[in-house]
């Protein structure tokens, strides 16, 4: 679906790097989260957001650091990334509490970390 | 917090076969279990879900099954044809507002 876009679609980057992942949704919809996804892990919640400037960790926040100042964007930074974050990151939206509603997933950002 | 099970991590079937994906959860508050496929090199995308007061729900060639006193539900696919090929994932929801997902089972249809 076009209403939820990510970018880059591809990165690599060095150790030690920030780097910043963004998130555009235009649904309106309330809840945004991130998941990285990693063979033999499956999906894992980073972060996630309920609303604008309300954000909550998720199962592996470590190294990341998100914010949310517009309902439509959700950006996730890693401050300074590691080999270990190399890996494929979604972001995801939903109307209301994932409970009530479906999540739609961006097209994703592969990150090479070197 | 929640954890869910998914078994097995690989399916190959024969086209025109069912196949069959089972999960297990440990929250017994969980009450919403959506199923996502995912295509090589695509996003996640929702095929079906059930509710805790629902027992089972179908849409054409997939359902869905729940047992909330065994706390699993499975996922199965008839007639399976070659674009049913890809990875699938459960998840479920509990009390609070996150999806726990399963690790995924990668299911190969062969012609």
């Amino acid at each position: 679906d076009a209403g939820i876009t990510q970018s880059p679609r591809y990165k690599i980057t060095e150790t030690g790097r920030q780097v910043t992942l963004m998130c555009h949704q235009t649904w309106s919809h309330s809840y945004m989260f991130w998941y990285r996804q990693d063979l033999g892990h499956g999906l894992r919640l980073i972060y996630y957001s309920a609303a604008a400037d309300i954000t909550d960790k998720g199962e592996v926040p470590d190294g990341y650091v998100v914010s949310r100042s517009k309902t439509e964007n959700f950006p996730l930074t890693l401050e300074s990334a590691t080999r270990s974050q190399t890996s494929v990151y979604f972001c995801a939206s939903s109307l209301v509490a994932e409970g009530d509603s479906p999540l739609h997933f961006g097209n994703g950002t592969r990150l090479t970390v070197t | 917090g929640e954890n869910v099970e998914q078994h097995p991590s690989t399916l190959s079937v024969q086209e025109g076969d069912s196949a069959v994906i089972k999960c297990t959860y440990s929250d017994s508050a969980s009450n919403y279990f959506p199923w996502y496929k995912q295509e090589l090199g695509k996003r996640p995308q929702l095929i079906i879900d059930i509710r805790s007061n629902v027992g089972e729900k179908k849409d054409q060639r997939i359902a869905v099954t729940l047992n909330k006193t065994a706390k699993h539900f499975s996922l199965h696919i008839t007639e399976t044809q070659p674009e049913d090929s890809a990875v699938y994932f459960c998840a479920a929801s509990g009390g609070y507002s996150t999806l726990t997902f399963g690790k995924g089972t990668m299911l190969l249809v062969s012609p």
